[in-house]
């Protein structure tokens, strides 16, 4: 069975302030990594996604993600965070069958940026 | 970029009444989609897997005849909560996947309140 662990359900940073969020995975086999980003009542939408390639991934909206097989981590990063990227953040992981199939979401880390 | 639609987005219904949520993918054909169901400030629990011109496959815990999910075509996918009551207020948020190229895209979700 597959899990994400997502370390702190807030986060809050000051405009300008690096962003670091948090994912821990657990999988049997080798994984799919995936974060999410969703702004109140709307659905998901796409921020990067590891799929065995390079283990440093880039997004959209300036975040990157490095994938640490040792430490079982996927951590989300963006070097300087805006006002508009504050919203719900979801790590997920799948197997890997087709890179889109059944996904695994950890609680989400809702992220509060301060002017 | 690829677009999953959901309606309604708000539906507000009384206790006993069934209501229909639809899932269109607009510019590509489906061979999958997947039924989600968020709680308030918390993340998506996976409901059920539905593959086109075939029974979904529901998740262990989630009552088959209580909801009801048809995916007639490659494009359209109905969730349908059959004599709703409170606890079955929540978000419902569907994904598709692309049949061609395996990108997952959700829709924007449906808020469902049961006085």
């Amino acid at each position: 069975a597959q899990s994400v662990t997502q370390l702190g359900s807030h986060v809050s940073v000051s405009e300008g302030a690096l962003v670091l969020l948090r994912c821990n995975y657990s999988s049997s086999v080798p994984p799919y990594l995936f974060w999410y980003v969703q702004y109140p009542n709307q659905g998901l939408q796409l921020l990067l996604k590891y799929t065995s390639a390079a283990t440093l991934v880039k997004g959209i909206n300036g975040f990157e993600a490095e994938f640490k097989k040792s430490e079982t981590s996927f951590h989300l990063t963006k070097p300087s965070a805006h006002m508009s990227d504050a919203a719900e953040y979801f790590c997920a992981v799948s197997d890997g069958q087709g890179g889109s199939e059944k996904l695994v979401f950890g609680k989400g880390t809702k992220l509060t940026v301060n002017p | 970029g690829a677009v999953v639609s959901q309606h309604p987005s708000w539906v507000i219904c009384k206790s006993g009444t069934s209501v229909k949520i639809e899932c269109r993918s607009l510019d590509f054909q489906a061979t999958t989609m997947f039924w989600y169901r968020q709680f308030p400030k918390q993340s998506l629990m996976l409901m059920a897997t539905s593959n086109e011109g075939s029974k979904a496959t529901y998740e262990q815990g989630v009552e088959k005849d209580k909801f009801l999910i048809n995916h007639a075509s490659l494009t359209l996918s109905t969730l349908t909560v059959t004599s709703a009551h409170p606890e079955d207020s929540s978000f419902y948020i569907c994904s598709a996947r692309d049949g061609h190229t395996g990108e997952l895209f959700f829709g924007e979700g449906s808020r469902l309140t049961v006085l």
